[in-house]
């Protein structure tokens, strides 16, 4: 399968520690995009990358997250002190920087207890 | 700010009962309006992107329709494989895509 992959599928964690997800795009793809989903709600933008550059990251929620994506291969997303209202659905997405068709991977569910 | 409203929120039909989502929609230079559609615990799977007002899309059961502020989802002869979450949003010239809040669609047998 060359869709896009996610790491871990599921993470429990206990306030205050830090957790790290980690998404491998379709390797065609130049654009790698990070959203969060909380229950019942749409997709929310966090950051996104064009090969290595990271070109938008004043959406990410607070000074705790931090996205990187070395040699513009795979990215991970980090979450440091995290707090209960971090506990959310971590979506990453890929596409080609033409169009707007984002494929999604099936995401990372953080629970902080 | 690019903003997505959704309408319903929740919408139980019965299996064959055909009925229409609704997206409401306000962008600064729009660059596409896309569907997708998401199952429990799954990534959102991309199924329409529209381009201009006047616009026409269909698969399988699903005809997508766009104006130049709302964009509506039809279903036709529903079954129940097709309950899931629907997923409106839009794109603006840097290709972010905002997403509106979802329509939850049950279809019962």
């Amino acid at each position: 399968d060359t869709g896009v992959s996610q790491d871990p599928r599921h993470k429990i964690t206990k306030r205050g520690q830090n957790v790290t997800f980690r998404c491998d795009p379709i390797s065609e793809h130049n654009r790698l995009y990070w959203y969060r989903q909380t229950l019942g709600q749409g997709p929310e933008f966090l950051t996104y990358f064009q090969n290595e550059a990271q070109l938008e990251k004043s959406r990410l929620l607070s000074d705790r997250f931090s996205a990187e994506r070395p040699k513009g291969s795979f990215s991970t997303l980090e979450i440091q002190r995290t707090e209960q209202g971090d506990s959310a659905m971590y979506l990453c997405a890929s596409s080609f920087v033409s169009t707007g068709e984002l494929f999604f991977g099936e995401g990372s569910r953080l629970t902080v207890l | 700010e690019d903003q997505v409203t959704q309408s319903p929120e929740a919408l139980r039909l019965q299996e064959g009962e055909s009925s229409s989502l609704n997206c409401s929609y306000t962008v600064s230079g729009l660059r596409g309006l896309f569907w997708y559609r998401q199952d429990p615990g799954k990534g959102p799977e991309f199924l329409f992107t529209l381009y201009s007002a006047g616009e026409e899309k269909e698969k399988e059961r699903l005809k997508a329709t766009l104006t130049k502020k709302e964009s509506f989802l039809h279903i036709t002869a529903p079954k129940p494989e097709d309950s899931a979450t629907y997923l409106c949003a839009v794109s603006n010239a840097g290709n972010m895509l905002t997403f509106g809040g979802g329509t939850r669609l049950m279809v019962k047998p």
